[in-house]
């Protein structure tokens, strides 16, 4: 079965500092790989997407994913935090069966200081 | 072109009664899924459905069920509740060429007491 794994539970960074989140997927054949992000009692927001292609993945706010086959991993980054990057971040993937299904990750809070 | 929109946003309710949530998809969206969202669980997939048929279901029990009407929006209800039902209700919608692409309605909080 399809899983992704956030290994870290919560993140502290500076406001300034540069941040990497970390995310593994377990997936037989090429993932649909995403990354969402979810302000306090807010729903998800779709950050970026990774069907195919170029595994350097633009998204908004100025965040960046880089997809690696060989580590199974889709590690979300962005240069420089600002406060408002503060909210708890998701990765998912896409199951392909009979429909289109998404796992998601347990997700992983970002705490900013100022 | 107006989000996903979910009714009510916030809910109190006892143990042993039940609820109906409410989830109305971006125009011209026709499958709308359930997740559940827990402290302890994080996002847990409920249902899905797509033209008034349910395609897809989670691992929860019988008194949590759905539908959807004709003009593609969707009710879940949980009967029954328990203590546990306690979570964020979050609705999503795509459009079926989408593939997984989903769009997410704010939630409704539910608490059980």
């Amino acid at each position: 079965a399809q899983s992704v794994t956030q290994p870290d539970i919560h993140i502290t960074v500076s406001e300034g500092a540069s941040l990497e989140l970390r995310c593994n997927y377990s997936y037989g054949a090429t993932p649909y790989l995403f990354w969402y992000v979810q302000s306090p009692g807010q729903g998800l927001q779709l950050l970026l997407k990774y069907f195919s292609g170029d595994t350097l993945v633009q998204g908004i706010k100025g965040f960046e994913a880089e997809f690696k086959r060989s580590q199974s991993s889709f590690n979300l980054r962005k240069p420089s935090v600002h406060w408002s990057d503060a909210a708890e971040y998701f990765c998912a993937v896409g199951e392909k069966t009979s429909y289109d299904k998404v796992i998601f990750g347990p997700g992983t809070s970002l705490s900013v200081i100022p | 072109k107006a989000g996903v929109t979910q009714t009510p946003r916030y809910l109190i309710k006892t143990r042993g009664q039940q609820v109906t949530l409410s989830c109305s998809p971006i125009s011209g969206h026709r499958s709308v899924s359930w997740y559940q969202q827990t402290p302890g669980q994080g996002l847990q997939f409920l249902f899905e459905y797509f033209s008034e048929t349910q395609r897809n279901k989670g691992n929860f029990p019988g008194r949590f069920s759905g539908r959807q009407f004709s003009n593609s929006r969707s009710e879940m209800n949980v009967s029954t509740l328990e203590l546990g039902d306690s979570a964020l209700y979050l609705c999503a919608s795509k459009l079926e060429a989408a593939g997984y692409e989903q769009y997410f309605g704010p939630g409704t909080r539910l608490t059980v007491t």
